[in-house]
């Protein structure tokens, strides 16, 4: 009963480094987003996808791309990273309407050095 | 976007009712009201959503205004395992994808 899987769980990387985070569902949602979350902070919306082949810039896309790879995968990709960078980041799916519960994968814990 | 507001904290005894706060004052005709919650070191999980009717789950209930500018969860008996953020969240029929979080409400649950 795997839900929504993240990976890596844990990543260190340097200032200017760049990594991709892996997320997949096997729900068969046509929803996905990604999140992060600051220390003793909310959640911030980063980046959605409200269905294969689209996506769209939540409240802080800025230094983040995004890849609807298929209906299961959704990756995270930081060209570039910086220490503010440094944050929780978690990835959910649901189904496409406004009463779809979000599930969330248990997070990757990204350090920028 | 309608944004909601929620106490920072709140504090209660283990097996009592817990009745948590959220303020929408700016909701649409459209929004539903759903509410998550999440444990240290966890994902967020969802816990119960509504758009006009008291509704109830087997995790708790939620009561909505009459005139919907607020809401409020209950959790009827509270166990150390309550101890959660929890998030009031507005979502539209029209932007559903912007599904946003605040800050939520710390909710500590005492022996």
């Amino acid at each position: 009963n795997a839900g929504v899987t993240q990976t890596p769980k844990f990543q260190v990387l340097k200032t200017g480094q760049s990594m991709t985070l892996q997320c997949a569902q096997d729900m068969n949602h046509n929803s996905m987003y990604w999140y992060r979350q600051d220390p003793g902070m909310g959640l911030r919306l980063i980046y959605y996808s409200a269905s294969e082949g689209t996506t769209d810039k939540g409240e802080v896309p800025n230094g983040y791309n995004v890849s609807r790879l298929n209906k299961r995968e959704f990756s995270l990709r930081l060209e570039s990273a910086a220490p503010s960078q440094t944050s929780v980041y978690f990835c959910a799916s649901s189904s496409r309407q406004v009463t779809g519960e979000l599930f969330f994968g248990e997070g990757s814990r990204l350090t920028v050095l | 976007d309608a944004k909601t507001t929620q106490p920072n904290s709140m504090e209660s005894n283990e097996e009592e009712p817990v009745h948590l706060p959220c303020n929408h004052s700016t909701i649409s005709g459209t929004d539903y009201i759903h509410w998550y919650r999440q444990l240290p070191s966890q994902g967020p999980e969802y816990v119960i959503h509504g758009l006009t009717s008291n509704v109830n789950n087997r995790m708790a209930s939620l009561a909505i205004a009459e005139d919907r500018k607020s809401s409020t969860l209950i959790l009827h008996r509270a166990t150390l395992r309550d101890a959660a953020v929890y998030y009031c969240i507005l979502r539209a029929t029209d932007s559903w994808g912007k599904f946003q979080f605040g800050a939520g409400t710390q909710v500590v649950v005492t022996p």
